[in-house]
């Protein structure tokens, strides 16, 4: 277990709609980052928050967005969904301190129908 | 910008049999490199890291893997493989745009392995 929670574990949905995924980070940990994992474009890097602020952004759509409470739970909101956003949604955490390994949640399957 | 080639997408050993799975990785400054492995329908799991020092560490599982900075490799090692390492093996280089200890993580394509009994 890598003390990473991510909700729901599975969601089903049709195109145009829109999603919330979540996240809990291990505890003291205040970075947390969402990943991608499709057939055609492996693991990707979405976006990075640290104690409630965007920190990095990588290949993430305009259509997606995320956030970070005081709690330090994240959620990622992806909207007007299309067949090619199924995918598996990673979640991970990491300290603050340098030399600190990700670990990553069991993430959460997307499947547009 | 960093990237990451495993250049085997698919491996096929023997239980009992060593194994080495290659990573080549680019990045302009010191990497800090992973392996992670996903069991299927897993979430990825740590193997083992490097973020400076003594260039051959050791993970769980009884893997290792050894920094090459003249080659940009970092190569997963096991002298004798189980059953149950059947997975899928991911190699990451880290990489921060602020240069703090927060990262992104670049993954290479991964690797399947498959155990024969």
């Amino acid at each position: 277990d890598s003390g990473v929670t991510q909700t729901p574990k599975h969601l089903i949905t049709a195109t145009g709609q829109r999603v919330t995924l979540r996240c809990s980070p291990r505890s003291g940990d205040l970075s947390v980052y969402w990943y991608q994992q499709s057939l055609d474009q492996g693991l990707q890097f979405l976006i990075q928050y640290y104690n409630g602020e965007e920190r990095a952004k990588g290949n993430i759509l305009e259509r997606f967005s995320a956030q970070q409470f005081p709690d330090l739970h994240s959620e990622l909101n992806l909207s007007s969904l299309e067949l090619g956003d199924s995918a598996l949604y990673f979640c991970a955490s990491s300290g603050d301190r340098a030399n600190q390994p990700q670990h990553f949640g069991d993430g959460t399957r997307l499947s547009i129908l | 910008a960093q990237s990451v080639t495993q250049p085997d997408i698919h491996i096929t050993v023997s239980e009992g049999a060593s194994l080495e799975l290659r990573c080549n990785y680019s990045y302009g400054a010191t990497p800090y490199l992973f392996w992670y492995v996903q069991s299927p329908g897993q979430g990825l799991q740590l193997l083992l890291k490097y973020f400076s020092g003594d260039t051959l560490v050791q993970g769980i599982k009884g893997f290792e893997a050894e920094f090459k900075r003249s080659q940009s490799s970092f190569n997963l090692r096991k002298p004798s493989v189980h059953w149950s390492d059947a997975a899928e093996y991911f190699c990451a280089v880290g990489a921060s745009d602020s240069g703090g200890s927060n990262y992104k993580l670049t993954f290479g394509k991964g690797t399947l392995l498959t155990v024969n009994p």
